[in-house]
C-alpha cells in the first residue's frame, strides 16, 4: 500500500484565517494530486487537483506541490464555518495502475 | 445534472443475511469503484471495474462481490456480512484510468449490521 500520510488534526482557525492543510506521500512516482472535501456522514467531495509543481489557485483555495519534497498542500483563504469538514487527500501515481491513495483526512473546524 | 447515485442511502441487515449496495451513474464514465470507509478512516479500495474488466484489491476479503451488468450501473454484494462490516460504502466513477481524471462520488450507502 502506497502511503499518504496527513495530520490527523483537529485543526481549528477562527473565521477570517487562513486554513493550512499539508500532506505527504511515499510514492515518488506520483503524478496527480486531489484535495476532497467530506462533511460529516457525506461523500467526498473534489475540491481541487494539481499536477505540476508550485501553486494553482481557484477562489479561496491554493494548492501547492513540491514533488522533489513529495509533500502537497492546501491553502484556504479566509476560511467560513462552512469550511468546516474533513480535508482529504489523494493520490495518483501510474506506477499503481492509476489507483486513488487516500490519506485519514484532517479535521479542521473554523470558529465564528 | 450528470451524477453518481447509491441506493439505498442507509441499510440496515441482519449478521450473516446477504445484502446488496447498488450503484448507478449518469456520468457515462468507464471506471466504476466501491470504497469501503469506517469511521475517521482513509476510503479504502474493494475493487474497479473499467468496463466490463473487474480489479480485485489483493486484500479485499471474498465475502465481498461486485457485478456490473452495464455501463451505468454496479453493485456491491455482501455474502455474509459480520460486524466488522458495518461501514460507509462508496461508489465512484472516472472517465478513464488516466493519472489527470479524479473520481466523483456517490452520497454512499450507510450499512449497519444487528
Amino acid at each position: 500500500q502506497k502511503e499518504v500520510e496527513q495530520n490527523s488534526g483537529p485543526l481549528s482557525v477562527p473565521e477570517g484565517a487562513i486554513a493550512s492543510l499539508n500532506c505527504t506521500y511515499s510514492d515518488r512516482g506520483s503524478q496527480s494530486f486531489f484535495w476532497y472535501r467530506q462533511y460529516s456522514g457525506k461523500s467526498p467531495e473534489l475540491i481541487m487537483s494539481i499536477y505540476s509543481n508550485g501553486d494553482k489557485e481557484d477562489g479561496r483555495f491554493t494548492a501547492q506541490l513540491n514533488k522533489a519534497s513529495q509533500y502537497v498542500s492546501l491553502l484556504i483563504r479566509d476560511s467560513q464555518p462552512s469550511d468546516s469538514a474533513t480535508y482529504l487527500c489523494a493520490v495518483k501515481s501510474a506506477s499503481t495502475g492509476n489507483q486513488f491513495y487516500f490519506g485519514t483526512g484532517t479535521s479542521l473546524t473554523v470558529i465564528p | 445534472d450528470a451524477m453518481v447515485i447509491q441506493n439505498p442511502r442507509y441499510q440496515v441487515t441482519q449478521f450473516g443475511k446477504p445484502v446488496t449496495l447498488s450503484c448507478s451513474q449518469t456520468l457515462n464514465h468507464n471506471v466504476m469503484y466501491w470504497y469501503q470507509q469506517k469511521s475517521s478512516q482513509a476510503p479504502k479500495l474493494l475493487f474497479h471495474y473499467y468496463d466490463k474488466d473487474f480489479n480485485n484489491e489483493a486484500d479485499t476479503p471474498d465475502n465481498f462481490q461486485s457485478r456490473r451488468p452495464n455501463t451505468s450501473f454496479c453493485f456491491l454484494d455482501i455474502r455474509s456480512p459480520g460486524l466488522g462490516d458495518a461501514a460507509m460504502y462508496l461508489c465512484a466513477t472516472s472517465r478513464d484510468l488516466a493519472d489527470y481524471q479524479p473520481q466523483h462520488f456517490g452520497d454512499g450507502t450507510r450499512l449497519s449490521i444487528l
